[in-house]
């Protein structure tokens, strides 16, 4: 079975552009989380989806956007980049649907650099 | 808004000691909460996790506790091993909000 797929692997993008992150969740499941995590910090919590709906988010500016897909697939949307959004950019699904009590899989990341 | 704190960066171990790696949640709502293992280079893998109507779970040589009047777990690791060496994230997580929030790390070394 297929895990957490995420693509591109690394992106170099100048400041004030957009970058667009994809994630494919494994098979089934319908959630989908979305983490920062910079230079020597931790997991920080950007978005979360399930069922096509964004459920929460955390504590970044609006510029940092995404969507579910029916296939449950999602985009992360970053614009108007500043250097700071330099980081990876880790994408995690789980089995929300019934079960609120599991473990979510993480991707491999994404490696977004800004210039 | 820190709601999950591993104090400690690093922690540095003997192969076949015992390792340590405390958090603490400052959210009276989580109730699930979680350890992952993180190598460079690639995502968290998880590695156990427990509700919050248990105070322990064990599985093989990890064991997490959990003291809720203290908000506070710990990840212990019996006997560490070389191949341990990886940095740990605490995560929790609340009933029908199932985003998880993270700890910034612990960066275990099991030196052989």
């Amino acid at each position: 079975e297929a895990g957490v797929t995420q693509s591109p692997t690394h992106l170099i993008k100048t400041r004030g552009q957009q970058a667009t992150l994809r994630c494919s969740p494994i098979s089934g499941h319908t959630s989908v989380y979305w983490y920062q995590q910079a230079l020597g910090l931790g997991l920080q919590f950007l978005l979360w989806y399930d069922e096509g709906e964004e459920r929460n988010r955390g504590n970044f500016p609006p510029r940092f956007s995404g969507r579910q897909f029916p296939n449950y697939s999602s985009e992360l949307n970053v614009n108007a980049l500043e250097l700071e959004d330099s980081a990876l950019y880790l994408c995690a699904s789980s089995l929300y649907r019934d079960r609120p009590y599991t473990e979510a899989f993480f991707g491999q990341g994404t490696r977004l650099t800004v210039v | 808004d820190q709601q999950v704190k591993q104090n400690s960066p690093s922690l540095s171990v003997q192969e076949g000691r015992i390792s340590i790696l405390n958090c603490d949640y400052t959210n009276s709502m989580f109730d699930y909460f979680l350890w992952y293992k993180k190598y460079p280079a690639e995502g968290p893998t998880f590695l156990i996790s427990i509700s919050s109507i248990k105070d322990k779970n064990e599985d093989g040589r990890f064991t997490v506790f959990l003291n809720k009047s203290a908000k506070h777990l710990s990840l212990h690791i019996v006997p560490s091993q070389p191949g341990d060496s990886a940095v740990y994230f605490c995560a929790a997580s609340a009933y029908n909000n199932n985003d998880m929030r993270f700890g910034a790390g612990t960066r275990l070394t099991v030196k052989p």
